[in-house]
């Protein structure tokens, strides 16, 4: 089964400043996807950024940006110049391939970001 | 275009009592997903729907809950009855069939069972 770990219950950044959430996952799958979601007090969760597998190109969407390290199975999230706005829950999430029945999509446990004016 | 829609947003229950939420998702998505999140934690899958058809529901425990997706649309879970340790927020998510674009959310449910 596919566990995903965030060593981070908790941080807090400056506005303005970067950060860098961690995530480390164990599969035995080779083709698969990771994603960012942010879960504000609104409780929604928003997909942040995905990243694919087999891309060996780091997935970028404008402040955010990841750092895939396959074989060490880590995928990290940046966010550059935080703004108050990015005060939320973060979760990593795996999803083995497309169309999967099952336990296909697994959450971390989430960090807890606050961003401090 | 519409994001996935639920109800009630809130619910306080006393333990033994029953409840009911509803899910509409994004209009053509087969895939619908019912989750469970305590406080603190990461949201944990409950059952998951193609159409209107179950395709995992390992996770559901299926004493006291159960899940419908009519016409494969809508959906509903109901907790019959319920318990302290069912107090959590149920995140309602629905997907195109091969998801690989990740999942779209609703707001949730918060459930407090006292």
């Amino acid at each position: 089964a596919q566990t995903v770990t965030q060593s981070q219950p908790e941080m807090s950044v400056q506005e303005a400043e970067t950060v860098t959430l961690s995530c480390t996952y164990d599969t035995s799958e080779n083709n698969y996807y990771l994603f960012w979601y942010k879960q504000p007090p609104s409780r929604q969760m928003i997909l942040v950024i995905r990243q694919e597998a087999y891309k060996q190109q780091n997935a970028t969407e404008n402040r955010f940006s990841v750092n895939f390290q396959k074989a060490a199975k880590s995928f990290s999230l940046k966010i550059s110049d935080s703004q108050l706005g990015d005060t939320a829950m973060y979760f990593c999430a795996f999803m083995k391939r497309p169309g999967n029945y099952g336990q296909n999509f697994v959450f971390g446990p989430g960090t807890r970001l606050s961003v401090l004016p | 275009e519409a994001g996935v829609a639920q109800s009630p947003r809130y619910k306080i229950i006393e333990k033994r009592q029953s409840v009911a939420f509803w899910c509409n998702p994004i209009s053509g998505h087969a895939t619908l997903y019912w989750y469970q999140q305590i406080l603190g934690q990461g949201p944990k899958l409950l059952i998951q729907f193609q159409n209107n058809g179950v395709v995992d529901d390992s996770q559901l425990p299926k004493d006291r809950f159960s899940a419908e997706r009519l016409k494969g649309v809508d959906s509903t879970l109901k907790i019959q009855p319920a318990k302290l340790e069912d107090s959590a927020v149920y995140l309602c998510a629905s997907s195109s069939s091969q998801g690989a674009s990740g999942y779209t959310f609703g707001s949730g449910t918060r459930l407090t069972v006292v």
